[in-house]
Order: C-alpha cells, then sequence, then structure tokens
C-alpha cells in the first residue's frame, strides 16, 4: 500500500459527459501529479500540483482540469468525454518536487461508452 | 523517435535466471525511475537514480548517464516478478519537469 489512495476505482459513463476523480495524497507529501495510461499512448504526465499551486503542464486536454485543495487532496476533472478518453488515471504524489519519488495510487478505470 | 527507449519489450525467462531490462534516452535527465506495473494494474516505484547503481533485494539497477542508458537487474527471478517493468525519465524544467515514460517490457518467467 503506497498511502495514496484514489476514488473511485472504476467509472463507466457515456460519451459527452463529466466526471471527477479524486486523489488523496500521502500524509506529509505536497506534490500530486496526474498520469495517464492508455493502450495505445502508454504513460503519459497531464499535471502537477504543488501545495495547492499548478507547478507544471504535460498533455493535458482542455476537456481536462484539476485542482488541489487546502487539504493537499486533488481531483481532475474530465468533460465532454469521448471514447478515446477511456484510459487508467493514476495519481501519485511525492514529498516535494519531481526530483522525488513519486509513489503512486490505485488508478481510476475510466470507460467511456 | 521515443525520448525513452525500453528494450526488450517482452522477455520470457526461467525461474531463476538473471534477467536484464535496458533503458535507453535522448534529453537531458536529473532523474531515471524504474517502475513495476503489476497484472493488476497497480505501480510500485523501484528505483530513482542519478548516478551509479542502487540494490534492493534482488533487484539492481544502475544508470550511465554520458552514455544515456540505464539497466534492470533481476537474480534469480521468480515467478511473482512478472510484470510490467516501466523506465521513466525526469527531464529538466517546465513541462520536462516531470516523468517521460517508456513503453514498458513485459516479463514473464515461467516456473
Amino acid at each position: 500500500d503506497s498511502g495514496v489512495t484514489q476514488t473511485p476505482k472504476h467509472l463507466i459513463t457515456a460519451t459527452g459527459q463529466r466526471v471527477t476523480l479524486r486523489c488523496s495524497p500521502r500524509s506529509g507529501d505536497l506534490s500530486v501529479y496526474w498520469y495517464q495510461q492508455s493502450l495505445d499512448q502508454g504513460l503519459q504526465f497531464l499535471i502537477q500540483y504543488y501545495n495547492g499551486e499548478e507547478r507544471a503542464k504535460g498533455n493535458i486536454l482542455e476537456r481536462f482540469s484539476a485542482q488541489q485543495f487546502p487539504d493537499l487532496h486533488s481531483e481532475l476533472n474530465l468533460s465532454s468525454l469521448e471514447l478515446g478518453d477511456s484510459a487508467l488515471y493514476f495519481c501519485a504524489s511525492s514529498v516535494a518536487g519531481a526530483n522525488n519519488e513519486q509513489f503512486f495510487g490505485p488508478g481510476t478505470r475510466l470507460t467511456v461508452l | 523517435k521515443n525520448e525513452v527507449e525500453q528494450s526488450p519489450q517482452n522477455l520470457t525467462a526461467q525461474e531463476g535466471e538473471f534477467i536484464t531490462i535496458n533503458c535507453s534516452y535522448s534529453v537531458g535527465i536529473s532523474a531515471l525511475h524504474w517502475l513495476q506495473q503489476h497484472p493488476g494494474g497497480g505501480i510500485v516505484s523501484l528505483f530513482m537514480l542519478s548516478s551509479g547503481k542502487k540494490k534492493h533485494g534482488r533487484l539492481i539497477a544502475t544508470i550511465n548517464i554520458q552514455e544515456k542508458h540505464s539497466s534492470l537487474h533481476i537474480t534469480a527471478s521468480h515467478p511473482r516478478d512478472s510484470a510490467v517493468y516501466i523506465c521513466a525519465v525526469k527531464g529538466y524544467g517546465g513541462s520536462q519537469g516531470n516523468l517521460i515514460f517508456g513503453k514498458g517490457t513485459k516479463l514473464s518467467v515461467k516456473p
């Protein structure tokens, strides 16, 4: 158990819908990262937050947004969902910046029908 | 060309064999990570290294910064080592400040 929790574990929804994925980092970790893993693209970095502020942005679509709250949990919002958004979404956390070891949550499997 | 290349893509070994997985990268990096992804999907961080060699149990990771190459070795492999092993590098600054992943090496260890 990495200490990082993600909810829900599975999510099935329809095209055009909006969903919210939630992540709670390990106790004491200030950075939260979101990653997408699809069959054809592999793992891709989406976005990083550090202590409530956006720190780095990767291949995140404009339909996707994220935030980190004062209690350090984070949410990833996916809207106007398309079939191609079906993937595993992982959250990871680290003590500080990305030079530190990252601890991964169990992932949320999103299926868009 | 991908910034992070792993070889082989698939590897089948007999229990007890010594295993090597390779990772080559083309960007300047500040750190390299080796991750293990279990068949159920969970990801575990095995090593983070920026120079030299690290060892944890039967796992050894090495990195050669000049050659832009890293290897992950598993000694006395066991069926429970069956998983996908992923190399990821951390570049410098901005959006390169976070991890760039290889496509993974799928390892199957037969009893």
